[in-house]
């Protein structure tokens, strides 16, 4: 299966600040790559799709780039409702699979 | 707008079988999507148990491929998971979720499932 280790695994950053999170695979999977949002008590909230494409009602502050192993999700500028924890997710290659996440906390 | 709610016991015994029920409104069950299961352990992250495809067609994870089973009912717009032999290691949230292949831009809120006896 693809292993998915992300990068920090804490962020602590301020509010207006540049967030920049990585997510490395084990090896391919066709840029099938999705970035989630997740706050305590709720629901994964899907970011970014197929890498690079925001899902429907993203700010653009957030964006997603990169391709074959390495991928990068950017905030760029933290807003304080974007403190949370983020997952990288592919799903080209099954099973499909999630990172560890990396939390964004403020500083 | 779809939404999707799970149902199902907070409380299974050791050995016994999980099943949750996926409700769907705001879009056809059978209309092509994949519908998916993920669970979060407490205070972990968040595992693929896998899909169905309003088709029927399923993929499962590997890891769970012997104990889980995933249906749909078209006329109630419901998919559902059976997880049998369950261990205190299965006590997650589990949510289900709507998917264009893999990538869930709808989630239940999710249900937390014990398992003790």
């Amino acid at each position: 299966e693809v292993v998915l280790t992300q990068s920090p695994g804490t962020l602590s950053l301020s509010p207006g600040e540049r967030a920049t999170l990585s997510c490395r695979a084990s090896e391919t999977f066709l840029n099938y790559l999705a970035w989630y949002q997740q706050k305590p008590g709720q629901a994964p909230r899907l970011l970014i799709y197929g890498a690079s494409n925001r899902a429907t009602g993203i700010p653009d502050r957030f964006s997603g780039s990169g391709s074959g192993t390495d991928f990068t999700l950017t905030i760029r500028r933290l807003e304080p409702e974007d403190f949370a924890v983020y997952y990288c997710q592919q799903y080209g290659s099954s099973p499909f699979t999630f990172g560890p996440g990396t939390k964004v906390d403020i500083k | 707008q779809v939404h999707l709610q799970e149902s199902g016991p907070g409380l299974v015994k050791p050995s016994e079988t999980l099943s949750l029920t996926c409700n769907v409104s705001g879009y056809s069950i059978n209309r092509g999507s994949y519908w998916g299961w993920i669970r979060q352990g407490p205070g972990k992250g968040l595992e693929w148990i896998g899909n169905i495809h309003g088709s029927g067609d399923t993929n499962y994870n590997p890891y769970l491929k012997s104990r889980v089973t995933f249906s749909v009912d078209s006329s109630r717009n419901q998919f559902s998971l059976r997880l049998t032999s369950v261990t205190a290691a299965d006590t997650a949230v589990y949510f289900c979720a709507r998917g264009e292949i893999g990538d869930y831009g709808s989630w239940g809120q999710g249900i937390l499932v014990t398992v003790s006896s």
